[in-house]
């Protein structure tokens, strides 16, 4: 069975500061790992993605891989109170049918204080 | 932007309706999933398509059917509702290569 371990939180942070949130993964043959944002409410959206060992940045955020640790995280830089929701990690590993089916972790809750 | 629509936000059913839920996505996507989500569980997979009338099994499909007849379209069925289907569901698409998930706005079905 895969498995991605995310902790639930919620992590608070002042506003500004930067949010740090990681992951964990069982299927060292995963190729490809996800960042998704969720609103309470609403359906996730993606925030970024990562298929290579480093940092990706985007804006505010960066994505880091370890796949020799089976790592990922997401940190966000001078955090906003809009920013908080929960974030979900997700990583693919093999292919069904022609997809890629996503296992999910079950996310972390992130409240950013003013 | 690609876009993926569902045919109801809320959605109140009896015990034993059969239900339909339909997606919409409009980027010519092959693969469309079903997902429910409930609170502490997480994203769960029920049934995922990838392409016209092809369809295999997720972790949960007992209790659910699906639909792929055109390539825009897939439905979730619910052939006999029962109370511990009331929950979040979440229709989405992706595309290779990179298999990035699009999410629909989500049902919300409560079964009385």
């Amino acid at each position: 069975q895969k498995e991605v371990e995310q902790n639930s939180g919620p992590l608070s942070v002042p506003e500004g500061a930067i949010a740090s949130l990681n992951c964990t993964y069982s299927d060292r043959g995963s190729q490809s790992f996800f960042w998704y944002r969720q609103y309470s409410g609403k359906s996730p959206e993606l925030i970024m993605f990562i298929y290579s060992n480093g940092d990706k940045e985007d804006g505010r955020f960066t994505a880091q891989l370890n796949k020799a640790s089976q790592y990922v995280s997401l940190l966000i830089r001078d955090s906003q109170p809009s920013d908080s929701a929960t974030y979900l990690c997700a990583v693919n590993g093999g292919a069904r049918g022609g997809s890629y089916i996503p296992t999910f972790g079950r996310g972390t809750s992130l409240i950013v204080h003013p | 932007d690609v876009k993926v629509t569902q045919s109801s936000r809320y959605l109140v059913k009896r015990t034993g309706e059969k239900v339909f839920l339909e997606c919409v996505q409009d980027m010519d996507h092959e693969n469309m999933f079903w997902y429910r989500q409930d609170p502490g569980l997480g994203l769960r997979l029920i049934y995922f398509s990838y392409d016209v009338k092809m369809k295999e099994k997720g972790d949960i499909p007992e209790g659910y059917s699906v639909s792929r007849e055109k390539k825009e379209r897939f439905s979730l069925i619910l052939e006999s509702a029962s109370t511990n289907q009331t929950s979040m569901y979440l229709c989405a698409s992706t595309l290779a290569p990179t298999y990035e998930q699009y999410f629909g706005p989500g049902t919300r079905l409560t079964v009385t």
